[in-house]
C-alpha cells in the first residue's frame, strides 16, 4: 500500500525549532519529488516547500512565508522526507502534511494524514 | 503575483444537484491546473490534473475545463460524499506552488 505517515508534531514555543518527518512506504521515494503543504486553523490548504528528486539536483522551493526559516531535505535510503522549521511564529500553527509529487503536468497524488504544530507560550 | 481566485466562498446545494465552482489565474496558468477535495479530519485528495484529467479512481460525475485563466470543476449530480472544501491548485511554475482560498460545498 502507498502510504506516507508524517510524525514529530507537537507544542512548541515561539522563536524555537522543530523538525518533522515523512515517511514513505508502498513506492520507489526516489522516483518522486515530495511536498509539504499546511492548513493553519479555519484557514484553507497553504503550499510550505517541495524537494525534487536527487537525479534533478534535488533542490528545493519554498513559499514565501517560509522562506529562509524553514529547510527541507530527504533520506533516500531511508524513504523519509523532513521539514527543519527554524524562527517558528504563532502563525506557523496548523496541521503539516506532506505529499507525493511527480512533475508539473500532474499534482499531489498521495497525502498523508497530516501532523499538527502548535506554536505558543 | 499569480494569485488564484475560486468562487462562490460557499455552495449551498442538495444531493442530486449539479456543482459548478469556478477558479479564475490572474495571469495564464495554460492547462497546469489541479483540483483537490478536502473533508474535514481526512487528508486531501487529488481531483482532476491537467485542468480536466480525472486521478484514478475518481468518479466520472467529476470533471474539469479550461485553460489560461478561467477554470471550472463540475459535479454532474452531487452524492452525500462529495460534501467538503474543494481547492484548485496552480502549477505553471512547478516546483513552486499556489492553492486558491477554497469553495466549501455544503448539503442546503
Amino acid at each position: 500500500e502507498v502510504q506516507l505517515v508524517e510524525s514529530g508534531g507537537g507544542l512548541v514555543q515561539p522563536g524555537r525549532s522543530l523538525r518533522l518527518s515523512c515517511t514513505a512506504s508502498g513506492f520507489t521515494f526516489d522516483d518522486y519529488a515530495m511536498s509539504w503543504v499546511r492548513q493553519a486553523p479555519g484557514k484553507g490548504l497553504e503550499w510550505v516547500g517541495l524537494i525534487r528528486r536527487k537525479d534533478f539536483g534535488g533542490p528545493t522551493e519554498y513559499g514565501a512565508s517560509v522562506k529562509g526559516r524553514f529547510i527541507i531535505s530527504r533520506d533516500d535510503s531511508k524513504s523519509i522526507a523532513y521539514l527543519q522549521m527554524n524562527s517558528l511564529k504563532t502563525e506557523d500553527t496548523g496541521v503539516y502534511y506532506c505529499t507525493r509529487e511527480v512533475d508539473i503536468d500532474y499534482g499531489m497524488d498521495v497525502w498523508g494524514q497530516g501532523t499538527t504544530v502548535t506554536v505558543s507560550s | 503575483e499569480n494569485v488564484l481566485t475560486q468562487s462562490p466562498a460557499t455552495l449551498s446545494l442538495s444531493p442530486g444537484e449539479r456543482a459548478t465552482l469556478s477558479c479564475r489565474a490572474s495571469q495564464s496558468v495554460s492547462h497546469f491546473l489541479a483540483w483537490y477535495q478536502h473533508k474535514p479530519g481526512q487528508a486531501p485528495r487529488l481531483l482532476i490534473y491537467g485542468a480536466s484529467n480525472r486521478a484514478p479512481g475518481i468518479p466520472a460525475r467529476f470533471s474539469g475545463s479550461g485553460s489560461g485563466t478561467d477554470f471550472t470543476l463540475t459535479i454532474s449530480s452531487l452524492e452525500p460524499e462529495d460534501f467538503g472544501v474543494y481547492y484548485c491548485q496552480k502549477r505553471s511554475n512547478w516546483p513552486a506552488l499556489t492553492f486558491g482560498g477554497g469553495t466549501k460545498v455544503e448539503i442546503k
